[in-house]
């Protein structure tokens, strides 16, 4: 089992917000990073580190941390953002890396 | 623009050997690690290693010790990752990607910028 704990599945309607949380104890001294997947495509970064977002990605798009667990918000959900959402760390040994389980967000 | 292209699919028999390879381009090769990631049919993402290009030196997660070879070949700007001993279960899409290090209050960490499309590796008898 991954040292990161996630949801398995949350679903949104249109243009509400939804929280994906990633829980592991690692998190409490390490940053996170998160990807999009959508079917048959390789996964997209969205957000990294305290709150940061590469060029490209909306800022409907954000994260926040408290001790343990990290989280991704979606603020007023779209179509498009139906996809699986992973979050990445450093596992506990502090030189490997780990992800979440995943994510499914339906819209 | 960044770019990381890899190979073509494969197909194996279990016991046998297999090698992808990552062409990078749009940026400096040995200025940022490439970190491989596999995920199986209908799951998750695996993180399995990441390599330097600039000395070579690796990082294997636990799992994939003993049987996976991450290499680089700074005259092509191409990364290599070969797992050996394949199994039904090394059965997965392989993806190379580039990272870029972040740091904040002391605490670094490196994320995924790039991904490359990936490279489907099926292994059967």
């Amino acid at each position: 089992s991954s040292e990161l704990t996630q949801d398995p599945a949350v679903s949104v309607a249109l243009g509400q917000t939804v929280r994906i949380t990633c829980q592991g104890d690692t998190l409490r001294r390490n940053y996170v990073s998160w990807y999009q997947q959508k079917p048959g495509q390789a996964p997209t970064l969205v957000v990294y580190g305290k709150n940061n977002r590469p060029s490209g990605i909306p800022d409907r798009f954000s994260a926040s941390s408290s001790g343990d667990t990290t989280s991704l918000t979606i603020t007023g959900a779209r179509a498009e953002d139906e996809a699986d959402y992973y979050c990445n760390s450093r596992d506990s040994s502090g030189k490997q890396y780990v992800f979440g389980a995943g994510t499914k967000v339906t819209v | 623009q960044v770019k990381l292209v890899q190979s073509g699919a494969e197909v194996k028999k279990p016991g046998a050997s297999m090698r992808v390879s990552c062409k990078t381009s749009g940026y400096t090769f040995t200025h940022n690690f490439v970190h491989w990631v596999r995920q199986a049919p209908g799951q998750g993402l695996e993180w399995m290693g990441l390599i330097n290009p600039n000395f070579g030196d690796t990082t294997y997660a636990q799992k994939f010790q003993g049987r996976v070879t991450m290499t680089r070949d700074t005259s092509t700007s191409t990364a290599y990752m070969a797992l050996s001993g394949l199994k039904s279960d090394d059965t997965a899409i392989y993806f190379c990607a580039k990272s870029r290090m972040y740091c904040s209050s002391g605490i670094c960490f490196e994320y995924l910028e790039v991904w490359g499309q990936g490279t489907l590796v099926s292994v059967s008898s």
